[in-house]
C-alpha cells in the first residue's frame, strides 16, 4: 500500500516558538494532503485541504495564519504551528490522496508545548 | 449534511465473545472505510467498502455494508486482546470532494 511519512514524530518546544510538521508522500504524488488534529478520547478534525501549487483551504475556526501551510510539491506538504502555545498540544496527522481519492494516512506528530 | 454516527462509543468484552459495532451514516455516500487505531498511534486503514451488500473479512474482522439502510458494521468473531483499540468508521461523497467524515469512534477493550 501506499506510504506517507510524517517528521518529527514527536517534538516538544517552549511557548511561543514556531514548529514546522513534514507530510510526504514516498511512493505516490499527492496533489492534495489533507492536515487533521486529534484531542485524547476524540475523533479526527480536519483542520485544513492542502493542495500543491494554491492556498490551502481551511475549516471553519481553524486559524490559517497560526497554522500556516504550504504544499510546494506533489509529495511534501508542511504545517508550521506559529508561536505555539499550551493549547496547540495535540496530536497532529496528515493524510495524502493518491488518485483514487484515497487518503492514506501519516504515523502521526505528538507536539507539546511547554 | 453527511453525519456518521458509530455506537457503541466504547465496549469492554471478554476473549472468545462475538460483538458488533454499528456505523450509520445520514445520506449518501460513495465509500464507507473502516480504521483501526491504537493508543499514541495513527489509523490503520482495515477495509473499504464501496457498494450494497458489499462484505469484507480479515482475521476476526468482518465488514458489511448496507447502503440502502445507510449501515455498516464491524463484526468482531472470537475476539483475542490483540485486537483491543479504538475503531473508526468514516464516509466520503463525490459532493464533498471525497473528504472523510468520521463517526466519534468505538473503544474496545477484550479482556483476556
Amino acid at each position: 500500500g501506499a506510504v506517507v511519512s510524517q517528521h518529527p514524530s514527536r517534538v516538544i518546544c517552549k511557548s511561543g516558538t514556531s514548529v514546522k510538521i513534514e507530510c510526504r508522500s514516498l511512493d505516490f504524488q499527492a496533489t492534495t494532503m489533507f492536515w487533521y488534529r486529534q484531542f485524547p478520547k476524540k475523533s479526527l478534525m480536519l483542520m485544513a485541504t492542502s493542495n500543491e501549487g494554491s492556498k490551502a483551504t481551511y475549516e471553519q475556526g481553524v486559524e490559517k495564519d497560526k497554522f500556516l501551510i504550504n504544499h510546494a510539491s506533489l509529495t511534501l506538504s508542511t504545517l508550521t504551528v506559529t508561536s505555539a502555545h499550551p493549547e496547540d498540544s495535540s496530536f497532529y496527522i496528515c493524510s495524502a490522496r493518491d488518485r483514487r481519492w484515497t487518503q492514506y494516512f501519516g504515523p502521526g506528530t505528538r507536539l507539546t508545548v511547554l | 449534511e453527511l453525519k456518521v454516527e458509530q455506537n457503541p462509543l466504547f465496549l469492554s468484552m471478554q476473549e472468545g465473545k462475538n460483538y458488533t459495532i454499528y456505523c450509520n451514516y445520514s445520506t449518501t455516500s460513495d465509500r464507507l472505510y473502516w480504521y483501526r487505531q491504537d493508543p499514541g498511534k495513527s489509523l490503520e486503514s482495515l477495509f473499504v467498502l464501496l457498494s450494497n451488500g458489499a462484505v469484507k473479512q480479515e482475521g476476526r474482522l468482518m465488514a458489511s455494508l448496507d447502503t440502502k439502510a445507510r449501515l455498516s458494521t464491524l463484526h468482531i468473531t472470537a475476539a483475542v486482546h490483540d485486537l483491543s483499540a479504538t475503531y473508526f468508521c468514516a464516509v466520503d461523497h463525490r459532493d464533498s470532494n471525497y473528504q472523510l467524515i468520521w463517526g466519534a469512534g468505538t473503544k474496545l477493550i477484550i479482556k483476556p
